[in-house]
């Protein structure tokens, strides 16, 4: 168990609708990360928040936004689904601000399937 | 732009022999380095890293890595493979330099350990 949980384990939605995943990091961890495994893209990385603010952005569609609150757990928002978002979404955090190597500890992950 | 490469999508090993996964990186300056593990339905875990200093890095479950500056290389090993050890494996690079930096992930690696 890494300590980062992520809620709900699975969803299944429709095309269109709008879903938020939500991720609780590891205590003490400040940065929290957002990334996407699929079959054909395999692991991307989305964005990063560290206390609050946004640190760094990846692959991520302008249908999707995060945030992180001031009590650090973390939402990701995906609008406007499409087939091709069903995908694992994984939540990871890490102590520091991220420009330092640190480990990035990852949560078990939200399954969502867009039917 | 940073890069990594898995050139082996599966990897077959017999229970007891030793174990390679391969894994190329590209970068502008000089690489921070990573492996992580994933098991059917979990989230990743991390196994090691490379910061800097010695070549050869230990980490969890017996596992060990060799940075090869020269051949861009970060393969891991393990001298005598186990059937718990069937699982994804991912590498992950990062450039020292640029402040902020995402964590670029390799394609994964699936691991089989046959008895």
């Amino acid at each position: 168990d890494s300590g980062v949980t992520q809620t709900p384990k699975h969803l299944i939605t429709a095309t269109g609708q709008r879903v938020t995943l939500r991720c609780s990091p590891r205590s003490g961890d400040l940065s929290v990360y957002w990334y996407q495994q699929s079959l054909d893209q395999g692991l991307q990385f989305l964005i990063q928040y560290y206390n609050g603010e946004e640190r760094a952005k990846g692959n991520i569609l302008e249908r999707f936004s995060a945030q992180q609150f001031p009590d650090l757990h973390s939402e990701l928002n995906l609008s406007s689904l499409e087939l091709g978002d069903s995908a694992l979404y994984f939540c990871a955090s890490s102590l520091g601000t991220g420009n330092e190597p640190v480990t990035q500890y990852f949560g078990p992950g939200t399954r969502l399937l867009v039917l | 732009a940073q890069s990594v490469a898995q050139p082996e999508d599966q990897v077959n090993v017999a229970e007891g022999n030793p174990l390679t996964v391969k894994c190329t990186y590209s970068v502008s300056g000089n690489p921070y380095l990573f492996w992580y593990v994933q098991y059917p339905n979990r989230g990743l875990q991390f196994l090691l890293k490379y910061i800097t200093g010695d070549n050869l890095v230990k980490g969890s479950y017996g596992f060990e890595a060799e940075f090869n500056k020269s051949q861009t290389s970060f393969h891991l090993k393990k001298p005598s493979a186990l059937v718990s050890d069937s699982a994804l494996y991912f590498c992950a690079v990062r450039d020292r330099e640029g402040g902020y930096q995402k964590v670029t992930f390799g394609t994964g690696t699936k691991l089989q350990v046959i008895p």
